[in-house]
Parts: structure tokens; C-alpha cells; sequence
């Protein structure tokens, strides 16, 4: 079935770097994303990543991806406060392209 | 481009009463969602059209609710009568999909509409 888990709430200094995980449980996913949603806002698409990639580097962020444990990571380096804000993880899966499942989202918190 | 746009951006309503969410999708975009959002129970799918068709109207909670798209341009969500249940953030999204065995799926989120029933 579909089911996209992910811590709720993250804590981190300014400067340091942000690490959000997420578990998913379908093995056929194909595509797994990173949305992000600031304060009265709509989620925005952060970055993808393919299932047959392990790693991802845009910028600041980088994802990784562990197929064997279903397990996805966003890191962001040098965590800025305008990166205040929930980040949801989500999947889609070749039977159902059209659908993502999202996690619960992650509200992450940058204190100076 | 303008991005999805919603109205109204909040709505307060008495229970009992009918309201009506609105949405333009992104042009060129052939595919539609509406979801709902929640503290308890997170980003629900409620609706999904394709090419103007509903496809999956699976995560309507209730004979209330109701979403119509009667062009490309344009969708409806409503609920009627609503409760104060119904209180949530309301999100329209748009997509391309291209099928064809491509399941990337970005999907453009409007800006929510936030809805209290009292």
C-alpha cells in the first residue's frame, strides 16, 4: 500500500545543516519528491529524485535515497531562516502516476 | 503565468450553509487535484480530474461534498450543507501528465483557501 512516514518536527540552528528523513513503504515507487510549504502558502516543489538514483545534489540540498530500506533524506546546507517552513516528502508509482502520496510533513524550525 | 489561482482566500461560514471553492488550473495543464489539509489528519486527496473528467473521487468524504469541472479553466469544489468539520485549508493543484509510462508528476499548488465553519 502507500504510506509515506516522516518525523514532525526538526529544530536547527542557522547555519548548521538540516537533515529531514522520510520512510515509504511501496517498493514500486518510481519518482520520490521534496515539497515545500512556508507559512499561508501552497506547497511548492523543491526537488525529485528517479528510484534508480541513489543521490541528488542541487544547490544546497541533497537527497539521498536508500531503495533496500525505503528510506529518503533531504539535507539542506546552511540552514538560512528562510528556510522556516513544513517539507513533505511524496511518492508516485507507475500504476498510478497521476497520485503522490505525502507524508504528514516535517515542520522545520531555524533559531539564530 | 499566474500560477493556480483559488478564491476566495478565506471563508467564513454557519453551519448549514452552502460554499463554493473555487479554482483556475495553470493553462496547458490537463490534470486537476483537490485537497483538503488538516492538523489531525494532514494533505488528503479529495478529487482528481483528468482532462476535465473526474477519475478518482475516492477521498470524497461525503454525498456534501462535490466537484465539478466543466472546462479546462475552471473548477469547483462544494459543499453543501457544510459542518464545522469541514474546516481544513482547501488546496487546488495542477498538473501535466504525460502518461505513457512517465509517472514524474509536479504538481502546482494554488495558495489554499481557508475555510471555518462555525
Amino acid at each position: 500500500g502507500e504510506d509515506v512516514e516522516q518525523s514532525l518536527f526538526l529544530s536547527v540552528r542557522e547555519g548548521d545543516s538540516s537533515v529531514i528523513n522520510c520512510t515509504y513503504t511501496d517498493s514500486s515507487s518510481t519518482y520520490l519528491y521534496w515539497y515545500k510549504q512556508e507559512p499561508g502558502a501552497g506547497l511548492q516543489l523543491l526537488t525529485y529524485i528517479f528510484s534508480n538514483m541513489d543521490m541528488k545534489q542541487d544547490q544546497r540540498l541533497t537527497v539521498l535515497l536508500n531503495k533496500k530500506d525505503k528510506h529518503l533524506s533531504l539535507r539542506i546546507a546552511d540552514t538560512q531562516t528562510g528556510d522556516s517552513a513544513i517539507y513533505f516528502c511524496a511518492e508516485s508509482m507507475a500504476r498510478n502516476d497521476y497520485k503522490l502520496s505525502f507524508g504528514a510533513g516535517t515542520t522545520v524550525t531555524v533559531r539564530a | 503565468d499566474a500560477g493556480v489561482i483559488q478564491s476566495p482566500r478565506h471563508e467564513v461560514t454557519e453551519m448549514g450553509q452552502e460554499v463554493t471553492l473555487r479554482c483556475k488550473p495553470i493553462s496547458g495543464h490537463n490534470s486537476l487535484f483537490w485537497y483538503r489539509q488538516t492538523m489531525m489528519r494532514g494533505l488528503e486527496l479529495l478529487i482528481y480530474f483528468n482532462n476535465n473528467v473526474p477519475i478518482d473521487d475516492s477521498g470524497m468524504p461525503e454525498d456534501r461534498f462535490s466537484a465539478k469541472m466543466p472546462n479546462a479553466s475552471f473548477s469547483t469544489l462544494k459543499i453543501q450543507p457544510s459542518e464545522p468539520r469541514d474546516s481544513a485549508v482547501y488546496f487546488c493543484a495542477s498538473s501535466l501528465v504525460r502518461g505513457g509510462g512517465s509517472s514524474y508528476n509536479e504538481q502546482f499548488f494554488g495558495p489554499g483557501t481557508r475555510l471555518t465553519v462555525l
